[in-house]
């Protein structure tokens, strides 16, 4: 299994609070993913990471910042969350950023906004 | 609107069936990509399709990507408990270099 520790696991919070979510790697991968996964959708992506400090949007990013300050670490925040960000986040990483690349996915962060 | 639609969205059968789960798109895919994912579990790729046509195996799994590159489709032969999951097709459509992912089909085969 790719080494990918997602934290929290589970989360539940209220509306209008800041929550961050944290992605961890010890593969030394160059590309770093958020995804939200809801019924009905797939997984759909937030934003992604290309290298330390370099990201850019995915389709669904209104309300989502992310940072990447060390290769290892990729940070979803929140600033406000709304009822509507509650869903299963997925953070994955590959190689390169290339079609064909398979992406290894960590377990989720369920997290529930009340 | 999903860039990626996928057919049937939930399927029930009996252990020793066979199935076919349909990724169809307006877009051409460069490649395409297909996961399953488990309860409580992140996805895991199981194939990627390059060429238009070309068909891959995998065990009791065959995966077909279209002439146009625009669908592929996964059929099951012979299905057993252990295929139950979610699979998800996945890919780059050629005009962007964004990644999507579809809408996924829920599998679940009885004992």
């Amino acid at each position: 299994d790719a080494g990918i520790t997602q934290s929290p696991r589970h989360k539940v919070t209220e509306t209008g609070t800041p929550v961050t979510l944290r992605c961890h790697q010890t593969e030394n991968h160059r590309y770093m993913y958020w995804y939200r996964q809801d019924p009905g959708h797939g997984l759909r992506l937030i934003h992604y990471s290309y290298g330390v400090k370099d990201t850019d949007k995915g389709e669904v990013s209104d309300g989502y910042s992310v940072s990447r300050s060390k290769t290892e670490d990729f940070l979803l925040t929140l600033e406000s969350a709304t009822s509507s960000q509650t869903s299963v986040y997925f953070c994955a990483i590959s190689v390169t950023g290339g079609n064909n690349q398979p992406q290894h996915f960590g377990d989720g962060t369920r997290l529930s906004i009340l | 609107t999903q860039l990626l639609e996928q057919s049937p969205q939930f399927l029930s059968i009996q252990e020793g069936e066979n199935l076919t789960v349909y990724c169809n798109s307006s877009s051409v895919f460069s490649s395409l990509q297909w996961y399953r994912q488990e309860p409580g579990e992140g996805p895991v790729l199981l194939v990627t399709v390059v060429t238009g046509g070309e068909v891959k195996k995998l065990k009791r799994l065959t995966f077909q990507f279209g002439d146009a590159r625009k669908d592929s489709s996964l059929h099951i032969t012979a299905a057993q408990p252990g295929d139950t999951g979610l699979y998800l097709c996945a890919g780059s459509p050629n005009t962007g270099n964004q990644f999507y992912f579809g809408t996924g089909t829920s599998l679940t085969v009885i004992p």
